[in-house]
């Protein structure tokens, strides 16, 4: 059972330079996350999905997109990479019961290096 | 908007003893917490979680309180190991998840 896998785990790239990160996720969860991990920020929500063709901004959405296609898949597309967008990545995934969310379940994340 | 935060960022322990690490929260209608783990190049890792519900949930090795008069929530880690140095933080559903920066806990041997 590989739970939820990230990819790439490390990437550098350059400013201005279009970038996708990929999140697969086999337990079937209806929803999924992605944060971004800085020193003093702890983790902030970038975009998340409730379910497949269902997206939502979160804390800090700008320069991001996402789409989710499939249930298991939630690639986040860094359109115009940007300096202030070097951080680490994490996708996570989740499940709705009794209406309320369960605990979410995170990658190994994807450190992302914008020169 | 909401605010999670830690008392200490870090924390150093001896080997075998008892380790409290401490969280606030601001948002009164939040119903659901959780403590994650999160080791050195690593995604956080699920600990425990508690519901509003409860004051106290214990695990193996580790028990969170819950006070929701003053909206405080602590992680206690029992004999304490050098595996568990790592970064604890906390995580109150709001209407979203909100997470607090974390507490670098240093198990000394």
């Amino acid at each position: 059972d590989a739970g939820i896998t990230q990819s790439p785990r490390y990437k550098i790239t350059e400013t201005g330079r279009q970038v996708t990160l990929m999140c697969h996720q086999t337990w079937s969860h209806s929803y999924m996350f992605w944060y971004r991990q800085d020193l003093g920020h702890g983790l902030r929500l970038i975009y998340y999905s409730a379910a497949a063709d269902i997206t939502d901004k979160g804390e800090v959405p700008d320069g991001y997109v996402v789409s989710r296609s499939k249930t298991e898949n939630f690639p986040l597309t860094l359109e115009s990479a940007t300096r202030s967008q070097t951080s680490v990545y994490f996708c996570a995934s989740s499940e709705w019961t009794a209406s309320r969310q369960e605990t979410q379940y995170f990658g190994p994340g994807t450190r992302l290096l914008v020169l | 908007g909401e605010s999670v935060g830690l008392h200490l960022p870090t924390l150093s322990v001896q080997e075998g003893d008892n380790s409290i690490i401490n969280c606030a929260y601001s948002n009164s209608a939040s119903d659901y917490f959780i403590w994650y783990k999160q080791e050195s190049g690593k995604g956080p890792q699920f600990i425990i979680d508690i519901r509003s519900n409860m004051d106290k949930r214990q695990g193996q090795r580790v028990t969170v309180l819950l006070n929701k008069t003053v909206k405080h929530l602590s992680l206690q880690i029992a004999a304490t190991q050098p595996g568990d140095s790592a970064v604890y933080f906390c995580a109150e559903d709001g209407n979203q998840f909100y997470f607090g920066t974390g507490t670098s806990l240093t198990v000394i041997p």
